[in-house]
């Protein structure tokens, strides 16, 4: 079993929609998680960023992390076309390693 | 204030090969983290250094190796490159001089082709 496993993709919604990304995590030791967006041709860039169980909310975006479950989420509301990209969640534990999801795909229909 | 330089952005290698890849960090970041991005194995860790020392190491051959200057800037090199060596790779930095809460900056990536 992989450590992180995120949503297949890829995902296309309609402008407007609301869009929820999900990942799995197997290693009780991760304590920070963080949600990346990375546009085509470019690096991935920091858009969320937790370390506890419960909700974050930013503009648009809310994380949310269920450590009980082993479960993170990113919802995206009123979505934009500009908000098309790959989205990969992340996590780390006490170390300096960061662990990714594969990553899933949207595309937002205008 | 300037971003994490990656160069070179594309490079070609053919099998058999070494390469050698820069990054510069964000001014004032110590550590320095380089991952692998495939298409089928999304991104993976490779190594991170933190004040010219490796603190982190994933599970690549030794064939996959790096170091940091005293700059921060860091370099990775990679030897007798094989076609699976064809990736994206990107330097990430971060601010944080202890445990690495995972609020990285990456670069744009060098894009390795091996041939």
């Amino acid at each position: 079993q992989k450590e992180v496993e995120q949503d297949p993709g890829p995902l296309s919604v309609p402008e407007g929609a609301i869009v929820s990304l999900n990942c799995t995590y197997s290693n009780s030791a991760f304590q920070y998680f963080m949600w990346y967006r990375q546009y085509s041709r470019k690096g991935p860039e920091l858009l969320m960023y937790t370390y506890s169980s419960g909700n974050k909310e930013d503009g648009r975006f809310t994380a949310q992390v269920d450590k009980s479950s082993k479960y993170i989420s990113l919802f995206i509301r009123d979505s934009q076309p500009s908000d098309s990209a790959t989205y990969l969640c992340a996590m780390a534990g006490a170390n300096s390693k960061l662990t990714f999801g594969k990553g899933i795909t949207l595309s937002v229909r205008p | 204030k300037a971003g994490v330089t990656q160069t070179p952005r594309y490079l070609i290698k053919t099998r058999g090969q070494q390469v050698t890849l820069s990054c510069s960090p964000i001014s004032g970041h110590r550590s320095v983290s380089w991952y692998q991005q495939t298409p089928g194995q999304g991104l993976q860790f490779l190594f991170e250094y933190f004040s010219e020392t490796q603190r982190n190491k994933g599970n690549f051959p030794g064939r996959f190796s790096g170091r940091q200057f005293s700059n921060s800037r860091s370099e990775m090199n990679v030897s007798t490159l094989e076609l699976g060596d064809s990736a994206l790779y990107l330097c990430a930095s971060s601010g944080t001089s202890g445990i690495n809460t995972g609020e990285l900056f990456f670069g744009e990536g060098s894009r390795l082709t091996v041939l």
